[in-house]
């Protein structure tokens, strides 16, 4: 069955603009998270969604920094006014949900190159 | 604060030998364990879950678990150059609902 799918795969941006990233979770799926990768680093929790629960926003680096899920599926993370440090690969996954040991294993997108010029 | 370490490396293997990962957490009521694969400049990939003591053998990898050390590894049985990753080990806490705890990663190099 099909992936999970992120666009763009790159968005390169002038400082201070604004930027949309999108996620189309496997179908099914009910949990959503995204994370960012700077280069040479690991894995920074950003958000997460939970089925129709207020999203764990913890990992937002700033205010400049929101994200939504529609209907259950599809999230848009918006980095407001660009700045030069929020260049990295956005990443997207989801998970199965519920309380099964399988509901809990995390499947990536191919990620959103961003470049702040 | 929760933590997972994994050793950075990187850690270089012979092509054919056995390569040995491993992970420590700090929360003894973690439940579930995962490893992923990332290729370079790729996305992670889930290569292996565990989630009770013991081995977990999956074609040339095998996952092990021991709680009460609180440490995972992974086995890579006759390791070829396209094993050459980073590895991330991945913990779900006792109370952490859907999100995991990562380690920053093992850069594995497989030599020819």
């Amino acid at each position: 069955g099909a992936g999970v799918s992120q666009s763009p795969s790159n968005k390169v941006t002038e400082k201070g603009k604004d930027v949309e990233l999108r996620c189309d979770p496997i179908s099914g799926h009910t949990a959503l998270y995204w994370y960012r990768q700077s280069l040479g680093q690991g894995l920074e929790f950003l958000i997460y969604f939970q089925g129709n629960s207020a999203p764990d926003k913890s990992g937002l680096p700033s205010d400049r920094f929101s994200a939504e899920r529609t209907g259950g599926s599809v999230s848009t993370l918006t980095i407001q006014r660009t700045q030069q440090e929020d260049s990295a690969v956005y990443l997207c996954a989801s998970s199965l949900g519920g309380s099964g040991t399988g509901g809990f294993e995390q499947y990536f997108g191919p990620g959103t190159r961003l470049t702040v010029t | 604060q929760k933590e997972v370490e994994q050793n950075s490396g990187p850690l270089s293997v012979p092509e054919g030998a056995i390569a040995s990962l491993n992970c420590t957490y700090s929360d003894r009521g973690s439940q579930s364990f995962f490893w992923y694969r990332q290729y370079s400049g790729k996305s992670p990939e889930l290569i292996m879950s565990i989630y009770s003591n013991g081995d977990k053998e999956d074609g040339r990898f095998t996952a092990q678990l021991n709680k009460a050390s609180q440490y995972v590894s992974l086995l890579i049985r006759d390791s070829q150059p396209s094993d050459s990753a980073t590895y991330l080990c991945a913990v779900r806490g006792l109370d952490s609902n859907y999100q995991l705890i990562w380690g920053a990663g093992t850069k594995l190099i497989i030599k020819p």
